[in-house]
């Protein structure tokens, strides 16, 4: 297993596109987060799963933005009608454990531009 | 909620220089204490951790240690090498709850 990946690694799309990530965690890890980090900053939390439910949803995540991770493998990250407010870097994570104190292994991200 | 703050940056230090980089946080459980590094162009590495007061966590020099009377997590190396230039997260985690980062402190090691 080579870590946690995700495609693709850049996206530019046009102010109101649709736009769809994929996450790809570490086969055995049975948490995955998804994050957004802007030029600058520390990564800001946007949901997280325990296996295929998802457990928290950021409240700074609008309506527009959905995540899934169904049979609790792979995950994808959807952001309906994009603004430019959404460019930034996307991260996705996982973990191991129940507890939810062990490290997370970061993937290389996303970027999104919205244009 | 939970919280970490970070001492700002940009830090720029000469080579051989001693790196202390501030962490401080508040949480309301027990957290584990991590500080990730992301070098230009990669994506966010572990480099130490701890998961218990004064547990010191240590990698490739680096050491920090988990302060639970000052609520503190500082990283520190004896001599920095241009190598180490790079963006550095200090974040927790309590029970059951997702990853809270630092802002990052950006460091600049000149040769």
């Amino acid at each position: 297993d080579t870590g946690v990946s995700q495609d693709p690694r850049h996206k530019i799309t046009k102010r109101g596109q649709n736009v769809t990530f994929r996450c790809d965690p570490i086969s055995e890890h049975n948490r995955l987060y998804w994050y957004r980090q802007t030029l600058g900053q520390g990564p800001e939390f946007l949901t997280y799963f325990q296996n295929e439910a998802q457990l928290e949803k950021s409240r700074l995540l609008s309506d527009r933005f959905s995540a899934e991770r169904p049979k609790g493998s792979f995950s994808t990250l959807e952001i309906q009608r994009t603004e430019q407010g959404d460019s930034a870097m996307y991260l996705c994570a996982s973990s191991l454990g129940t507890s939810g104190n062990t490290e997370a292994f970061f993937g290389q991200g996303t970027r999104l531009t919205v244009v | 909620g939970d919280s970490v703050t970070q001492m700002e940056g940009p830090v720029t230090l000469s080579e051989e220089a001693f790196l202390t980089i501030n962490c401080t946080y508040t949480a309301t459980g027990y957290p584990s204490l991590f500080w990730y590094v992301q070098y230009p162009g990669e994506g966010l590495q572990l480099l130490l951790k701890a998961t218990k007061a004064d547990d010191k966590g240590s990698n490739k020099g680096f050491e920090a240690t988990y302060r639970k009377e000052t609520t503190s997590f500082h990283l520190e190396k004896g001599s920095v090498q241009v190598s180490d230039s790079a963006v550095y997260f200090c974040a927790l985690i309590t029970y059951g709850q997702n990853f809270v980062f630092g802002p990052g402190t950006r460091l600049s090691v000149l040769p």
